[in-house]
């Protein structure tokens, strides 16, 4: 099956630092990955769009200065949460579309991210 | 925009019995619904599918159904088991058409008592 690793599971930072997450298609190509938020007990918030070797697609509300992200292969896609706040705390979640499947979406682990 | 309702937002069984999740989208051109499964501090495991143009679906205890016309559709888990307790989200999506976004419910939580 496809798989899709996020990294970290866990990060505990102060507020104020930068935090980047990686999501990375470990057994096929995707030219199209997509980051979401979770709030507990919530459904998945759409941040964003990354197309790779593209500038990526934020979905509205969301500050593109805020959640930097970065498609630099079919493989690879990051999140940076620059200047963190206490507000930015919640689970990350990465998925990878698998193009021969016209729009499956395979999903990583997540990323719980408190900042204090 | 596209708007994905799910129901029931709790639902506790019994083992062994069935459970049905509907769900109702608002974008008659969507045209894949997927059914995601997410366990506690997980990442959703996509489970089921279904393309607009099939009625239903099954794999061994879960089935999906869909309504073109009624713009519903339904997961169906028979013979259910505790390990089967999760949170489950339908999900719509336009395909090329929409960028490949999906929109997903707002998540069911399922009990399964033993």
């Amino acid at each position: 099956g496809a798989v899709v690793s996020q990294h970290p599971s866990r990060v505990i930072c102060k507020s104020g630092t930068s935090v980047k997450i990686e999501c990375r298609s470990l057994d096929f190509q995707a030219t199209t990955m997509f980051w979401y938020r979770q709030f507990p007990k919530q459904s998945l918030m759409l941040m964003a769009t990354s197309n790779e070797g593209s500038k990526a697609t934020y979905e509205q509300g969301v500050e593109k200065d805020k959640f930097l992200i970065n498609h630099a292969s079919l493989t690879l896609s990051t999140l940076t949460v620059t200047s963190a706040h206490p507000e930015d705390s919640s689970f990350y979640i990465c998925s990878a579309r698998l193009g021969d499947r016209g729009g499956k979406l395979f999903f990583g682990s997540g990323t719980q991210l408190s900042v204090l | 925009g596209e708007n994905v309702e799910q129901h029931p937002s709790t639902l506790s069984v019994q083992e062994g019995d069935s459970a049905v999740i509907k769900c109702t989208y608002s974008d008659s051109a969507s045209n894949y619904f997927p059914w995601y499964k997410q366990e506690l501090g997980k990442g959703p495991q996509l489970i089921i599918d279904i393309r607009s143009n099939v009625g239903e679906k099954k794999d061994q205890r879960i089935a999906v159904t869909l309504n073109k016309t009624a713009k519903h559709f339904s997961l169906h888990i028979t013979e259910t088991q505790p390990e089967d307790s999760a949170v489950y989200f339908c999900a719509a999506s336009k395909g090329r058409t929409g960028g490949f976004k999906t929109i997903f419910g707002a998540g069911t939580r399922l009990f399964v008592k033993a």
